[in-house]
Protein backbone atom coordinates (compact mmCIF):
# COMPACT_ATOMS: atom_id res chain seq x y z
CA UNK A 1 0.00 0.00 0.00
CA UNK A 2 1.29 3.43 -0.81
CA UNK A 3 2.12 5.50 1.92
CA UNK A 4 3.59 9.14 2.70
CA UNK A 5 4.78 10.54 6.27
CA UNK A 6 5.45 13.71 7.52
CA UNK A 7 7.01 14.93 10.17
CA UNK A 8 6.94 16.68 12.06
CA UNK A 9 3.05 17.16 13.01
CA UNK A 10 3.66 20.57 14.08
CA UNK A 11 5.81 23.26 14.81
CA UNK A 12 5.29 26.06 16.43
CA UNK A 13 8.64 28.87 15.20
CA UNK A 14 9.84 32.45 15.77
CA UNK A 15 9.86 35.09 12.83
CA UNK A 16 14.29 34.70 11.22
CA UNK A 17 14.09 31.09 11.96
CA UNK A 18 14.96 28.59 9.60
CA UNK A 19 12.78 25.11 9.24
CA UNK A 20 12.95 21.85 7.72
CA UNK A 21 9.90 19.58 6.80
CA UNK A 22 10.32 16.23 6.20
CA UNK A 23 8.13 13.86 3.90
CA UNK A 24 9.41 9.97 3.76
CA UNK A 25 6.92 8.08 0.97
CA UNK A 26 6.88 4.14 -0.22
CA UNK A 27 4.85 4.47 -3.54
CA UNK A 28 5.20 1.40 -6.24
CA UNK A 29 6.53 2.69 -9.61
CA UNK A 30 7.22 6.10 -8.06
CA UNK A 31 6.73 9.49 -10.94
CA UNK A 32 7.19 12.42 -9.00
CA UNK A 33 6.86 14.21 -5.45
CA UNK A 34 5.19 17.41 -4.82
CA UNK A 35 4.79 19.82 -2.41
CA UNK A 36 2.09 22.08 -1.22
CA UNK A 37 0.89 25.13 1.03
CA UNK A 38 -2.57 25.56 2.29
CA UNK A 39 -3.31 28.61 4.71
CA UNK A 40 -7.22 28.57 5.00
CA UNK A 41 -8.74 27.42 1.36
CA UNK A 42 -7.33 25.19 -1.21
CA UNK A 43 -4.03 24.46 -1.44
CA UNK A 44 -1.31 25.95 -3.66
CA UNK A 45 1.50 23.96 -5.16
CA UNK A 46 5.04 25.07 -4.47
CA UNK A 47 7.49 22.37 -6.21
CA UNK A 48 7.44 18.96 -7.68
CA UNK A 49 10.28 17.41 -8.01
CA UNK A 50 11.62 14.35 -9.98
CA UNK A 51 15.08 13.33 -9.84
CA UNK A 52 17.22 12.98 -6.41
CA UNK A 53 19.98 15.49 -5.89
CA UNK A 54 18.41 18.65 -7.64
CA UNK A 55 17.26 21.68 -5.34
CA UNK A 56 14.66 23.11 -6.34
CA UNK A 57 14.65 26.87 -4.68
CA UNK A 58 11.65 29.62 -4.91
CA UNK A 59 12.67 32.90 -3.09
CA UNK A 60 13.33 31.50 0.52
CA UNK A 61 11.46 27.56 0.12
CA UNK A 62 13.60 25.12 -1.62
CA UNK A 63 12.99 21.25 -1.85
CA UNK A 64 14.96 18.14 -2.98
CA UNK A 65 14.16 14.95 -3.11
CA UNK A 66 16.46 11.58 -2.45
CA UNK A 67 14.67 8.67 -4.36
CA UNK A 68 17.57 6.13 -2.83
CA UNK A 69 16.59 7.09 0.66
CA UNK A 70 12.75 7.62 -0.36
CA UNK A 71 12.33 10.84 0.89
CA UNK A 72 12.44 15.14 0.55
CA UNK A 73 12.55 17.64 2.51
CA UNK A 74 10.99 21.07 1.92
CA UNK A 75 13.05 24.28 3.94
CA UNK A 76 12.00 27.83 4.88
CA UNK A 77 15.02 30.41 5.70
CA UNK A 78 14.26 33.46 7.36
CA UNK A 79 10.15 32.70 8.09
CA UNK A 80 7.80 35.11 8.53
CA UNK A 81 4.39 35.04 9.70
CA UNK A 82 3.09 34.49 6.32
CA UNK A 83 4.42 31.23 6.18
CA UNK A 84 2.16 30.21 8.84
CA UNK A 85 0.36 27.41 7.43
CA UNK A 86 -0.14 23.59 6.55
CA UNK A 87 2.48 22.35 4.62
CA UNK A 88 1.61 19.69 2.52
CA UNK A 89 3.72 16.48 0.65
CA UNK A 90 2.03 14.28 -2.72
CA UNK A 91 3.52 11.09 -4.70
CA UNK A 92 2.59 9.76 -7.58
CA UNK A 93 3.36 6.34 -9.28
CA UNK A 94 3.90 5.97 -12.97
CA UNK A 95 0.37 5.17 -14.87
CA UNK A 96 -1.87 6.77 -12.71
CA UNK A 97 -1.99 10.17 -12.14
CA UNK A 98 -2.83 9.44 -8.87
CA UNK A 99 -1.87 12.12 -6.31
CA UNK A 100 -1.74 10.07 -2.53
CA UNK A 101 -1.02 13.03 0.84
CA UNK A 102 0.60 12.92 3.79
CA UNK A 103 -1.35 13.78 6.77
CA UNK A 104 0.27 17.40 6.73
CA UNK A 105 2.96 19.79 8.83
CA UNK A 106 0.95 22.71 10.47
CA UNK A 107 3.53 25.20 10.63
CA UNK A 108 3.14 28.87 12.91
CA UNK A 109 5.61 31.30 12.96
CA UNK A 110 5.26 33.59 15.67
CA UNK A 111 6.22 37.40 15.55
CA UNK B 1 -6.06 30.37 -10.55
CA UNK B 2 -6.68 28.08 -12.33
CA UNK B 3 -10.33 27.51 -13.55
CA UNK B 4 -11.65 25.45 -11.13
CA UNK B 5 -15.25 25.60 -9.54
CA UNK B 6 -16.92 23.82 -7.01
CA UNK B 7 -20.99 24.30 -5.73
CA UNK B 8 -21.99 24.61 -3.70
CA UNK B 9 -19.44 26.11 -1.18
CA UNK B 10 -21.21 25.41 1.53
CA UNK B 11 -23.49 22.71 2.64
CA UNK B 12 -25.95 21.35 5.66
CA UNK B 13 -27.88 18.01 4.95
CA UNK B 14 -29.72 15.40 6.93
CA UNK B 15 -28.36 11.90 7.23
CA UNK B 16 -29.72 9.81 4.89
CA UNK B 17 -30.08 12.51 2.30
CA UNK B 18 -28.54 12.05 -1.05
CA UNK B 19 -25.68 14.85 -1.71
CA UNK B 20 -24.29 15.86 -5.17
CA UNK B 21 -21.28 18.14 -5.94
CA UNK B 22 -20.17 19.98 -8.26
CA UNK B 23 -16.90 20.36 -9.65
CA UNK B 24 -16.28 22.31 -13.18
CA UNK B 25 -12.93 22.98 -14.54
CA UNK B 26 -12.42 25.65 -17.93
CA UNK B 27 -9.05 24.19 -18.66
CA UNK B 28 -9.61 21.02 -20.45
CA UNK B 29 -7.70 18.59 -18.12
CA UNK B 30 -7.95 15.62 -18.57
CA UNK B 31 -7.45 14.22 -15.05
CA UNK B 32 -9.93 15.17 -12.21
CA UNK B 33 -10.31 14.44 -8.78
CA UNK B 34 -12.09 14.39 -5.58
CA UNK B 35 -10.50 14.66 -2.33
CA UNK B 36 -11.63 14.47 1.65
CA UNK B 37 -9.87 16.70 3.99
CA UNK B 38 -10.15 15.92 8.27
CA UNK B 39 -8.15 16.72 10.78
CA UNK B 40 -5.26 14.50 10.83
CA UNK B 41 -6.16 12.66 8.04
CA UNK B 42 -4.73 15.28 5.85
CA UNK B 43 -6.01 14.68 1.91
CA UNK B 44 -7.32 11.39 1.06
CA UNK B 45 -8.51 10.49 -2.48
CA UNK B 46 -12.16 9.28 -3.02
CA UNK B 47 -12.34 9.33 -6.60
CA UNK B 48 -10.22 10.37 -9.79
CA UNK B 49 -11.24 10.36 -13.50
CA UNK B 50 -8.90 9.82 -16.35
CA UNK B 51 -11.51 10.72 -19.23
CA UNK B 52 -15.02 11.51 -19.67
CA UNK B 53 -16.82 8.46 -18.64
CA UNK B 54 -13.73 6.76 -17.17
CA UNK B 55 -13.23 6.98 -13.39
CA UNK B 56 -11.52 4.82 -10.64
CA UNK B 57 -11.73 4.42 -6.63
CA UNK B 58 -9.06 6.00 -4.25
CA UNK B 59 -8.55 5.18 -0.78
CA UNK B 60 -11.76 6.03 0.92
CA UNK B 61 -14.35 5.56 -1.55
CA UNK B 62 -16.99 3.59 0.24
CA UNK B 63 -20.34 5.76 0.08
CA UNK B 64 -19.28 7.82 -2.93
CA UNK B 65 -20.12 7.59 -6.51
CA UNK B 66 -18.79 9.88 -9.38
CA UNK B 67 -19.88 10.75 -12.86
CA UNK B 68 -18.02 13.00 -15.36
CA UNK B 69 -20.14 12.67 -18.89
CA UNK B 70 -18.45 15.89 -19.94
CA UNK B 71 -14.60 17.20 -19.88
CA UNK B 72 -15.15 19.49 -17.77
CA UNK B 73 -17.80 18.77 -14.97
CA UNK B 74 -17.01 15.64 -12.25
CA UNK B 75 -20.07 15.13 -10.07
CA UNK B 76 -19.46 13.35 -6.35
CA UNK B 77 -22.67 11.69 -5.37
CA UNK B 78 -22.78 10.61 -1.57
CA UNK B 79 -26.20 8.09 -1.93
CA UNK B 80 -26.73 8.19 1.51
CA UNK B 81 -25.18 10.59 3.79
CA UNK B 82 -23.77 9.58 7.02
CA UNK B 83 -22.18 11.82 9.95
CA UNK B 84 -19.28 10.60 9.22
CA UNK B 85 -19.14 11.66 5.59
CA UNK B 86 -18.90 15.54 7.27
CA UNK B 87 -15.90 16.71 5.98
CA UNK B 88 -14.24 19.92 3.67
CA UNK B 89 -14.30 18.35 0.13
CA UNK B 90 -11.89 19.62 -2.59
CA UNK B 91 -11.83 19.06 -6.34
CA UNK B 92 -8.46 18.71 -8.21
CA UNK B 93 -7.65 18.97 -12.19
CA UNK B 94 -4.60 18.01 -13.62
CA UNK B 95 -3.13 17.31 -17.28
CA UNK B 96 -0.96 14.65 -16.62
CA UNK B 97 3.00 15.03 -15.60
CA UNK B 98 2.13 18.52 -14.09
CA UNK B 99 0.78 19.69 -10.63
CA UNK B 100 -2.52 19.09 -9.67
CA UNK B 101 -4.91 22.54 -9.33
CA UNK B 102 -7.06 22.60 -6.59
CA UNK B 103 -10.61 24.34 -6.39
CA UNK B 104 -11.31 26.32 -2.97
CA UNK B 105 -13.92 23.59 -0.90
CA UNK B 106 -17.27 22.65 -0.13
CA UNK B 107 -17.90 22.03 3.74
CA UNK B 108 -20.81 19.57 4.11
CA UNK B 109 -22.26 19.14 7.27
CA UNK B 110 -24.07 16.14 7.81
CA UNK B 111 -26.17 16.45 11.20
Amino acid sequence: EDKVVQSPLSLVVHEGDTVTLNCSYEVTNFRSLLWYKQEKKAPTFLFMLTSSGIEKKSGRLSSILDKKELFSILNITATQTGDSAIYLCAVSRSGTYKYIFGTGTRLKVLA
Amino acid sequence: DAGITQSPRHKVTETGTPVTLRCHQTENHRYMYWYRQDPGHGLRLIHYSYGVKDTDKGEVSDGYSVSRSKTEDFLLTLESATSSQTSVYFCAINQGGTEAFFGQGTRLTVV
